[in-house]
């Protein structure tokens, strides 16, 4: 079975300071990698996805994720965040286009002005 | 479009009751989702289908029913209502193809339950 690892639970950063948040997932085969994000008081959006292709995945507002096969992860990144980007971030997984996503638990961003 | 749309925004529950939040979806998506989302615990998949008259179970299904009788609605019954299922609910319809899954999900605003 698909799983999903988000290791930071809460980060707390500055403005302009960039950010990375992790994501490790386990699947042998071929997946689908989303970053969604929720805003306070709103629903998930997507920020990116990775089907296929070049492993460095440009999404909204600056965001970035690389796909790394062979450490199964699929990092998050911004060089420099604002505090419009405090929310939550969560990572997901499809394996091969299966019927079910499996969501990390989430990293809760704060952003200090 | 109004996208996913779910009704109702809050509710609030007394042990055993039974209550239908109702999903609809104006994308004409083949694949829609049942998801609760708990503190420090993420979105965990309760039901999911991927077309009219087919359902699945996800991770959590213990407690609930759906149906999907069109191409539009995908409503969850709780069947007896109990504290574990205080939960913020969200629905989501994504455009799978032949039943699988290769596109993003579009999320609904959410239900807020509260079960007493």
């Amino acid at each position: 079975a698909q799983s999903v690892s988000q290791h930071n639970h809460h980060v707390i950063l500055s403005e302009a300071a960039s950010l990375e948040l992790g994501c490790n997932y386990s699947y042998g085969g071929t997946v689908n990698l989303f970053w969604y994000v929720q805003y306070p008081g709103q629903h998930l959006q997507l920020l990116l996805k990775y089907f296929s292709g070049d492993p460095l995945v440009k999404g909204i507002k600056g965001f970035e994720a690389e796909f790394i096969k062979s450490k199964f992860s699929f990092n998050l990144r911004k060089p420099s965040v604002q505090w419009s980007d405090t929310a939550e971030y969560f990572c997901a997984v499809n394996a091969g286009g299966y019927q079910k996503v499996t969501f990390g638990t989430g990293t809760k961003l704060q952003v200090i002005p | 479009n109004a996208g996913v749309t779910q009704t109702p925004k809050f509710q609030v529950l007394k042990t055993g009751q039974s209550m239908t939040l109702q999903c609809a979806q104006d994308m004409n998506h083949e694949y829609m989702s049942w998801y609760r989302q708990d503190p420090g615990m993420g979105l965990r998949l309760i039901h999911y289908s991927v077309g009219a008259g087919i359902t699945d179970q996800g991770e959590v299904p213990n407690g609930y029913n759906v149906s999907r009788s069109t191409t539009e609605d995908f409503p969850l019954r709780l069947l007896s209502a109990a504290p574990s299922q205080t939960s913020v609910y969200f629905c989501a319809s994504s455009p799978g193809t032949s039943g699988l899954l290769y596109n993003e999900q579009f999320f609904g605003p959410g239900t807020r339950l509260t079960v007493l």
